[in-house]
C-alpha cells in the first residue's frame, strides 16, 4: 500500500472555528489533491498541488486554503468552518505523468 | 476544462448477469488516463481498471472490461458475472498525462450499483 495518511480521521467542530486537515505521504510524489465527497456530487476537487509551494484551485475552493511547505505534507485549512463544509475529505497523490493514483482513507468532518 | 459525466445515478443487476456503466468525458488533450474506481460502504477508493488514451486496445481485468471510444469520448465499464461483492459506488475519472501540464484528476458523480441475489 502507498504511504499516504490523513489526519484527523474524524473531527467534530463548531461553526466559525478554524480547522486544518493534514495529508502526509512517504512516496515523494509531485501531485497532491484534496477532494470533498458529498451525496449526489461525487468527488469534487478543492485544491491541488504540483510541487512545494505550487498550488491551484479546484472547482469548490471557496472557503478553503491550502499549503505545501514540503513535499510530503499538504494541508487543507477551513479558516472559519460552516455547516456546508460538513463532508468527507479525501487526499490523493500521484507521480507526474503517472497512471497510478493513491487515496487516503478519508477524513470525516462535522461542523455543528 | 475537463469534465466527466456519469449519466446513470443508479443501476441494478442480477447476480451472475452482466451490467454496463456509462461514462463520457470532455477534454482537448490527446494524452490522458481514464479510470474506474469502486467505493464500497467503507469509503475506500479501489482502482478497478485504467486505460491509457494512446492504447487502442480496451483494458480488461478479470470480470471487468472497458469499451473505450476515443473519438466519442466514451469510457464504459462492463462487469461480467456480477457478484454480490460488486455492489458499490463506481466512479469514472480522468487525468491528463502531460508532464508539467495541468494534471488535475477529475471525477464523475458516480453510479450506485446494486446486485440482486
Amino acid at each position: 500500500d502507498a504511504g499516504i495518511t490523513q489526519s484527523p480521521r474524524h473531527k467534530v467542530t463548531e461553526t466559525g472555528t478554524p480547522v486544518t486537515l493534514r495529508c502526509h505521504q512517504t512516496e515523494n510524489h509531485r501531485y497532491m489533491y484534496w477532494y470533498r465527497q458529498d451525496p449526489g456530487h461525487g468527488l469534487r476537487l478543492i485544491h491541488y498541488s504540483y510541487g512545494v509551494k505550487d498550488t491551484d484551485k479546484g472547482e469548490v475552493s471557496d472557503g478553503y486554503s491550502v499549503s505545501r511547505s514540503k513535499t510530503e505534507d499538504f494541508l487543507l485549512t477551513l479558516e472559519s468552518a460552516t455547516s456546508s463544509q460538513t463532508s468527507v475529505y479525501f487526499c490523493a497523490i500521484s507521480a507526474s505523468g503517472g497512471n497510478t493514483i493513491y487515496f487516503g482513507e478519508g477524513s470525516w468532518l462535522t461542523v455543528v | 476544462a475537463q469534465t466527466v459525466t456519469q449519466s446513470q445515478p443508479e443501476m441494478s443487476v442480477q447476480e451472475a448477469e452482466t451490467v454496463t456503466l456509462s461514462c463520457t468525458y470532455d477534454t482537448s488533450e490527446s494524452d490522458y488516463y481514464l479510470f474506474w474506481y469502486k467505493q464500497p460502504p467503507s469509503r475506500q477508493m479501489i482502482l478497478v481498471i485504467r486505460q491509457e488514451a494512446y492504447k487502442q486496445q480496451n483494458a480488461t481485468e478479470n470480470r471487468f472490461s472497458v469499451n473505450f471510444q476515443k473519438a466519442a469520448k466514451s469510457f464504459s465499464l462492463k462487469i461480467s458475472d456480477s457478484q454480490l461483492g460488486d455492489a458499490a459506488m463506481y466512479f469514472c475519472a480522468y487525468r491528463a498525462s502531460t508532464q508539467g501540464g495541468s494534471e488535475k484528476l477529475v471525477f464523475g458523480k458516480g453510479t450506485k450499483l446494486t446486485v440482486n441475489p
